[in-house]
């Protein structure tokens, strides 16, 4: 069965500091995993994402991603947050069922940056 | 311009009414899908259709009516609304036949729907 867990419901850093958000997932089969962010009264947008290739993913914002078969994780960073980073951040598998593609979401971590 | 857009963007109603919600996608996405976002903000998959077809239909209540009158559109009909269904509803578009490259969602801004 597929599953993702996010660990963490909230996390807190000061402006300027390291970001890290938790994401470890189950899979059977080879995932592609993505990383969505979602301000405040919007949805949710596509930060990063794995399919093959490169473990160490980049997105947008100066995020980044990597992929770590071992440790079934796919944690986001961010090497300096900024005020504008706060937001709930989601991670997602997608996976092939019954000749289409489905998603499994995270809880998702709300991300405070404090002045 | 929009990528993917629901309308409304609120809505508040009576419980037992019937209302809907729309969606539509200019990004000539094969396939699109309706999510449900919770209070605690936990994301859960309820349709989804690829060229007009139902290809997700998750356990949802038969009150939930999914309808796609094209591949741009996909419309989400509520029957005999209940409290519990006061939540977002999150519209989303995706390119199913790429292939094995994975692309990810584009969502809408969502409903937030009030039931009272």
């Amino acid at each position: 069965a597929q599953s993702v867990t996010q660990l963490g419901s909230h996390v807190s850093v000061s402006e300027g500091a390291l970001v890290l958000l938790r994401c470890n997932y189950s899979s059977s089969v080879p995932p592609y995993l993505f990383w969505y962010v979602q301000y405040p009264n919007q949805g949710l947008q596509l930060l990063l994402k794995y399919t093959t290739g490169a473990t160490l993913v980049k997105g947008i914002n100066g995020f980044e991603a990597e992929f770590k078969k071992s440790e079934t994780s796919f944690h986001l960073t961010k090497p300096s947050a900024h005020m504008s980073d706060a937001a709930e951040y989601f991670c997602a598998v997608r996976y092939s069922t019954s000749g289409t593609y489905k998603y499994i979401f995270g809880t998702g971590t709300r991300l405070k940056v404090l002045a | 311009d929009t990528a993917v857009s629901q309308t409304p963007k609120y809505l508040v109603t009576q419980m037992g009414n019937d209302k809907s919600i729309k969606c539509e996608q200019n990004l000539g996405h094969d396939t699109m899908y309706w999510y449900k976002q919770d209070s605690k903000k936990f994301l859960k998959i309820m349709f989804s259709y690829n060229n007009k077809e139902l290809i997700i239909n998750e356990t949802v209540p038969n009150r939930f009516s999914p309808k796609s009158p094209d591949k741009a559109h996909l419309n989400l009909h509520i029957n005999s609304l209940e409290l519990g269904d006061s939540a977002v509803y999150f519209c989303a578009s995706s390119q199913r036949t790429v292939g094995p490259t994975g692309y990810g969602y584009t969502f809408g801004s969502g409903t937030r729907l009030t039931v009272v």
